[in-house]
């Protein structure tokens, strides 16, 4: 009940086209989702977040659409670029807790 | 830049060994919380520090401990180095106003040889 599953592994898009992750929990008591972004060698950095009360959050390129009723979330990279290359990790986290629970990753080829 | 700074970057250690990393929070975070990033996988909470006291672990050894001082800062140490405990370690610092978002630091890479 604690897990975040993510989908796909790893996805190659061309310069300009759009890309799709998508992450599944099943614990209900979750009300933070962040994305976090993060380059080799380096730490995640934060991306984009929301919680259930939203059905979509959009910033600049990024937009996270959430469907609480299935207990899933996407992150949508509009425009990819090259410079987007890195791997995506979705999270979850209750809000009395600091802990976050992350998926397992998605590594992001943009080609251009 | 998170303002959240780790050191060392990059630690060799040998099986059985002791391991002390450092972790400085963001300015005006109260929380650290540390994670371990094995290779190719998400990250995995450890443990987490709020006001000097662990608040909340994850499913990880006693010989996996840390601290937190006054001034927010942290430590993680780990006893008796195992080959599997090569990762990277990242530390997160929140709260504060910005009370939801997590912000890491770059990380330690550790190797256990």
């Amino acid at each position: 009940q604690q897990q975040v599953k993510q989908s796909p592994q790893s996805l190659i898009v061309q310069k300009g086209g759009i890309s799709i992750i998508n992450c599944a929990y099943e614990n209900t008591a979750f009300d933070y989702f962040p994305w976090y972004q993060q380059f080799p060698g380096k730490g995640p950095a934060l991306l984009i977040a929301i919680r259930p009360d939203v059905s979509e959050k959009k910033e600049g390129r990024f937009t996270i659409s959430f469907n609480k009723s299935a207990k899933q979330f996407s992150l949508h990279i509009m425009d990819s670029q090259p410079g987007d290359s890195a791997t995506y990790f979705c999270a979850a986290r209750m809000d009395s807790s600091y802990k976050l629970i992350f998926g397992s990753g998605t590594r992001l080829l943009v080609r251009p | 830049e998170t303002g959240v700074t780790q050191s060392p970057t990059h630690l060799i250690k040998t099986r059985g060994q002791q391991v002390t990393l450092r972790c400085s929070s963001q300015s005006g975070h109260n929380t650290v919380s540390w994670y371990q990033q094995a290779l190719g996988q998400g990250p995995q909470f450890i443990f987490q520090y709020y006001r000097e006291e662990e608040n909340g672990r994850g499913n990880f050894p006693p010989r996996f401990s840390g601290l937190q001082f006054p001034n927010y800062s942290s430590e993680l140490n780990v006893n008796a180095l195992e080959l599997d405990d090569s990762a990277l370690y990242l530390c997160a610092s929140s709260g504060g106003g910005s009370r939801t978002e997590a912000f890491f630091g770059q990380g330690t890479r550790l190797t256990v040889v």
